[in-house]
């Protein structure tokens, strides 16, 4: 099945300032990469996801890239502000039934 | 669109006791996770339907784990005889159709403590 490792699993950046997390995952037929955001109290929220067929894919200030030969993924936060703070977590799919998370990352934005 | 909704928000219980939690799905979303969240991990698949069919199990969910979706809306989860272990926050996710690459919409979860 499906493995997915994420890192780091904690992550402190000033205001302003860049932060990347990254996935790798085990199984070459994944098409999917979502990554979610879920701050204290509530539900993962998904803030962008990529499909296979493309390599970068960018929203405002959040960014995803894609590396399927190395079967990794990652997400770029650029101009970081305090309301970012939350755990990012990253996800794979497993046989096209469910999403295998990563253990997430918790992104502490100083200001 | 009022989002997916889960009831109760807490649930505290004695070991041994049983629980149910219930999950509103986003209306006319076909497809329904269950998910289990414990401290500093991500959430882990425990099964999903669509629409009233209960299609898969993960191995995570015990025999003492029961879920229904007996009208294809809403659903159930029951944990009969709760260990200490079961404590966690159970989520659940709504999809509108079957493909695993729609956006999975959560609830905000329920946060179960087993004493």
């Amino acid at each position: 099945g499906e493995n997915v490792e994420q890192h780091p699993s904690t992550l402190s950046v000033q205001e302003g300032d860049s932060a990347v997390i990254k996935c790798t995952y085990s199984d070459s037929a994944s098409n999917y990469f979502p990554w979610y955001k879920q701050e204290l109290g509530k539900g993962p929220q998904l803030i962008i996801d990529i499909r296979s067929n493309v390599g970068e894919k960018k929203d405002q200030r959040i960014a995803v890239t894609l590396n399927k030969t190395a079967k990794h993924f990652s997400l770029h936060i650029t101009e970081t502000q305090p309301e970012d703070s939350a755990v990012y977590f990253c996800a794979a799919p497993q046989a096209g039934t469910a999403l295998i998370f990563g253990k997430g990352t918790t992104l502490s934005v100083s200001s | 669109d009022t989002g997916v909704s889960q009831d109760p928000r807490h649930k505290i219980t004695k070991r041994g006791q049983n629980v149910t939690f219930r999950c509103d799905p986003i209306s006319e979303h076909n497809r329904l996770y269950w998910y289990r969240q414990t401290l500093g991990q991500g959430p882990e698949f425990l099964t999903y339907f669509q629409n009233e069919a209960q299609l898969e199990k993960s191995r995570l969910l015990s025999d003492r784990f029961s879920a229904e979706r007996p009208k294809g809306s809403f659903s159930t989860l029951e944990i009969q005889r709760t260990e200490q272990g079961d404590s966690a926050m159970y989520l659940c996710a709504s999809t509108i159709t079957s493909s695993i690459t729609d956006t999975q919409y959560f609830g905000p979860g329920t946060r179960l403590t087993v004493l």
